[in-house]
């Protein structure tokens, strides 16, 4: 149950998009639809942006999109605001029954 | 109104024990898969623990932790043991919406460490 790879930090000025990569396995991010991304800011419980790959749920912005291709997941995120600037974490329903999460990736907002 | 909110959090010595809780309001507990995710000083989430008609757990805490749950008194708990420095987090109470990795009700996390 090896964490998904993530980038450690990425940046982008406020209007542009980003995208967070989360790279796993066959057994993981490439064998299923159920790939979920969280944003949590310091001090605060993670919030859900993102769940079965590209679902939003109520209440969170459509500027926040997810993707797939193989065993790398992404999540987008368009037209950035100072707000934005948390870490993400994408976590994967595994071959195992289990969840594997992400190291985690701090967006700044430059 | 609907939540989650954890106890149990506190300090303890290595090779100890703690059971954790998480009371649940505005919700049937039993229609529910609950989750305990934790979250090292300075570190990433890692999930630990599921349960529902069955447990499952990851590996790093299997024969460690237990979970269960007590419908009747809206609770899951996370039985802690052979505790290690390693422990040391904020431990989630998360419940899991219908499909997988739906995690959208998160408690506020208990601490919990573990020195000498």
């Amino acid at each position: 149950q090896s964490a998904l790879t993530q980038p450690a930090s990425v940046s982008g000025s406020p209007g542009q998009s980003i995208t967070i990569s989360c790279t796993g396995t066959s057994s993981d991010v490439g064998g299923f639809d159920y790939v979920s991304w969280f944003q949590q800011h310091p001090g605060k419980a993670p919030k859900l942006m993102i769940y079965e790959v590209a679902k939003w749920p109520s209440g969170v912005s459509n500027r926040f999109s997810g993707s797939k291709s193989g065993n790398t997941a992404s999540l987008t995120i368009s037209g950035l605001q100072a707000d934005d600037e948390a870490d993400y974490y994408c976590t994967s329903f595994t071959t195992s029954s289990t969840w594997v999460f992400g190291g985690g990736t701090k967006l700044t907002v430059l | 109104e609907v939540q989650l909110v954890e106890s149990g959090g506190g300090v303890v010595q290595p090779g100890g024990s703690l059971r954790l809780s998480c009371g649940v309001s505005g919700f049937t507990l039993s229609s529910y898969w609950m989750h305990w995710v934790r979250q090292g000083p300075g570190r990433g989430l890692v999930w630990l623990s599921r349960i529902y008609d069955s447990t499952t757990y990851a590996d790093a805490v299997k024969g460690r932790f237990t979970i269960s749950r007590d419908n009747a008194k809206n609770t899951v708990y996370l039985q802690l043991s052979s505790l290690t420095v390693e422990d040391t987090a904020v431990y989630y109470c998360v419940r899991g919406d219908p499909g997988y990795g739906v995690f959208q009700l998160w408690g506020q996390g208990t601490l919990v460490t573990v020195s000498s």
